[in-house]
């Protein structure tokens, strides 16, 4: 079975400008969670989308949002870019069952490097 | 205000030896706690998990103890090896209480075990 796959891997972008990255789940899987990851911060929880609907929202300005299509793939957009953007983004699927826990398992993320 | 922390941003351990991590949490709603490990240019992978009902569980090398009453829990690893170096972390969710399961991560810790 294939893995998480994300795009692209690197990209660098300037202050103001706007970015789109994608997830491709495991096949079957219909949750993506995506993450910000900086260092000394861990992983924060952006947000999950499920069967195209965004089930759960971290607490991060409106500048980011994400979006899931019919086949589970999902983007996610961060307009108007600031410094404090660059970051690993990670995507992770799962299930998405709800009832017990659903393991995650997570892409190898897209580095953003806003200049 | 960080839900899970782990104090420990680094760690070295020589090889052979027990390797032990630690995170504490915050929000007493959580009853789902794992462990993850990350290596550089890969998504972190899940390594082990505890249900808030037990205070041990145990998977080969791999032990994670759970105190809810001091809100703290943590990873033991038995003998460490060189292949353990990595970033771990700690990640909680209210699963019972919540239909999804949300996770929160920890800002992780950098194990090092040395030969």
């Amino acid at each position: 079975k294939a893995g998480v796959t994300q795009t692209p891997r690197y990209l660098i972008k300037t202050r103001g400008q706007q970015v789109t990255l994608s997830c491709s789940p495991i096949s079957g899987h219909r949750s993506v969670s995506w993450y910000q990851q900086t260092p000394g911060q861990g992983l924060q929880f952006l947000f999950e989308y499920f069967s195209e609907t965004q089930r759960n929202k971290g607490n991060f300005p409106g500048r980011f949002s994400g979006r899931q299509f019919s086949n589970s793939r999902s983007e996610m957009n961060v307009s108007t870019l600031e410094l404090g953007d660059s970051a690993l983004y990670l995507c992770a699927s799962s299930p998405g069952n709800s009832g017990g826990y659903n393991e995650q398992f997570f892409g190898p993320g897209t580095r953003l490097t806003v200049l | 205000d960080q839900q899970v922390k782990q104090n420990s941003p680094s760690l070295s351990v020589q090889e052979g030896r027990i390797s032990i991590l630690n995170c504490d949490y915050t929000n007493s709603m959580f009853d789902y706690f794992l462990w993850y490990k990350k290596y550089p240019a890969e998504g972190p992978t899940f390594l082990i998990s505890i249900s808030s009902i037990k205070d041990k569980n145990e998977d080969g090398r791999f032990t994670v103890f759970l105190n809810k009453s001091a809100k703290h829990l943590s990873l033991h690893i038995v003998p460490s090896q060189p292949g353990d170096s990595a970033v771990y972390f700690c990640a909680a969710s209210a699963l019972m209480k919540t239909s999804y399961d949300k996770v929160i991560f920890g800002p992780g810790t950098s194990l090092s075990v040395i030969p």
